[in-house]
């Protein structure tokens, strides 16, 4: 089945650095990745839909200068918190949708997830 | 305002009985649905999903049954086994559009 890793699994930092997530699709290629986040006991939230070789869409609420995405490829995407506070602690998830799925439904694969925690 | 609700936090079920987990939309648009498991710390799986022009789909224990009038549906897990212990998602869309997750009800499958 189709695979999408991340990583780092786990990121401590302190307020005021930046964090890079990678988001990578292993055996299918993505034109389409999505990031979510997801605080505890709460569902997850889209944050950003992104698209190879172009800007990302954000979602209401999500500030794009804090959180930059980048899709270089059609197998990478990665997500960078700027100047990160305490406030943006959470589990990160991507997903990938396959480019080769034909009008699949459940083309969209999730990956394990990137907890932040910033001190 | 919350497009799809599992009312239920969490569920309770002793092994090899029937686990029902919940869900409601409020959007009558919505055409395709899915849930999804998920295990702490690990990002979510795709379970079994439905189109809006079914109302009910099988995949070995597990079936999901659409009610469009009550907008209303569930997935019945039998029997249920300790390894179904996880937080299961709801997530709907409409069209070409982006899922909308439920906020997911944990079940704990007691051996």
């Amino acid at each position: 089945g189709a695979v999408v890793s991340q990583h780092p699994s786990r990121v401590i930092c302190k307020s005021g650095t930046s964090v890079k997530i990678e988001c990578r699709s292993l055996d299918f290629q993505a034109t389409t990745m999505f990031w979510y986040r997801q605080f505890p006991k709460q569902s997850l939230m889209l944050m950003a839909t992104s698209n190879e070789g172009s800007k990302a869409t954000y979602e209401q609420g999500v500030e794009k200068d804090k959180f930059l995405i980048n899709h270089a490829s059609l197998t990478l995407s990665t997500l960078t918190v700027t100047s990160a506070h305490p406030e943006d602690s959470s589990f990160y998830i991507c997903s990938a949708r396959d480019r080769g799925a034909l009008s699949s439904y459940n083309e969209q694969f999730f990956g394990p997830g990137t907890r932040l925690t910033v001190l | 305002d919350q497009q799809v609700k599992q009312n239920s936090p969490s569920l309770s079920v002793q092994e090899g009985r029937i686990s029902i987990l919940n869900c409601d939309y409020t959007n009558s648009m919505f055409d395709y649905f899915l849930w999804y498991k998920k295990y702490p710390a690990e990002g979510p799986t795709f379970l079994i999903s439905i189109s809006s022009i079914k109302d009910k789909n099988e995949d070995g224990r597990f079936t999901v049954f659409l009610n469009k009038s009550a907008k209303h549906l569930s997935l019945h897990i039998v029997p249920s086994q300790p390894g179904d212990s996880a937080v299961y998602f709801c997530a709907a869309r409409r069209g070409g559009q982006n899922f909308v997750f439920g906020p997911g009800t944990r079940l704990s499958v007691l051996p």
